[in-house]
């Protein structure tokens, strides 16, 4: 069955320093690839997505990642966190075919640290 | 810029009742989905929606649970006879032309079952 997994649940960063959040995948063929943001008591944004091309991605908020097809990876990158960036973090993968749907990851709650 | 919205923001109700979660998608977007996220768990699909039709459903989404779009801007999501478990953050998205685009998120309905 496709899965999506975010190994890390809970992550503290202090302010300025880099973050990578990390995600795999599993699926028989290569999936459309998402992160979304969630602050408390907001909704799901999009922070980025990977259709095809350019393995390297980036999207708002100085965030970007990286689809690597041999390690069924899109992890999250910034170079340099600012405490504004704390929230959940969810991976999510499209199925390719007539609903879109998205099957998300457990996500990762990034703290940072002052 | 277009956003997806929700009503209620939060909605308490006995068990045994019906509920019915609104939801005002992207003006030109031709999918609806909803999702529902319980607390502490990871966000799950329930259904896609796209020409009047559901396209597509969850296990999660049984008899007790139905959708609509009574007019040509609201998507509603009816649960008929309301369980403890029940409780959670349902979200609705919607995405545009073609299945295979990004979904964008409302703010969510925190349902609380008592």
């Amino acid at each position: 069955a496709q899965s999506v997994t975010q190994p890390d649940i809970h992550i503290t960063v202090s302010e300025g320093a880099s973050l990578e959040l990390r995600c795999n995948y599993s699926y028989g063929a290569t999936p459309y690839l998402f992160w979304y943001v969630q602050s408390p008591g907001q909704g799901l944004q999009l922070l980025l997505k990977y259709f095809s091309g350019d393995t390297l991605v980036q999207g708002i908020k100085g965030f970007e990642a990286e689809f690597k097809r041999s390690q069924s990876s899109f992890n999250l990158r910034k170079p340099s966190v600012h405490w504004s960036d704390a929230a959940e973090y969810f991976c999510a993968v499209a199925l390719a075919g007539a609903t879109n749907k998205l099957i998300f990851g457990t996500g990762t709650l990034l703290a940072v640290q002052p | 810029e277009p956003e997806v919205t929700q009503t209620p923001s939060h909605q308490v109700t006995q068990m045994g009742q019906e509920v019915i979660l609104r939801c005002v998608p992207i003006s030109n977007h031709l999918y609806f989905y909803w999702y529902r996220q319980i607390l502490g768990q990871k966000v799950e699909f329930l259904v896609s929606f796209y020409n009047n039709e559901i396209s597509e459903k969850s296990e999660i989404f049984d008899d007790q649970f139905s959708v609509e779009r009574p007019d040509g801007s609201n998507f509603t999501l009816k649960i008929r006879s309301t369980k403890l478990e029940d409780s959670a953050m349902y979200f609705c998205a919607s995405s545009g032309m073609r299945s295979q685009e990004t979904q964008y998120f409302g703010p969510g309905t925190r349902l609380l079952v008592l």
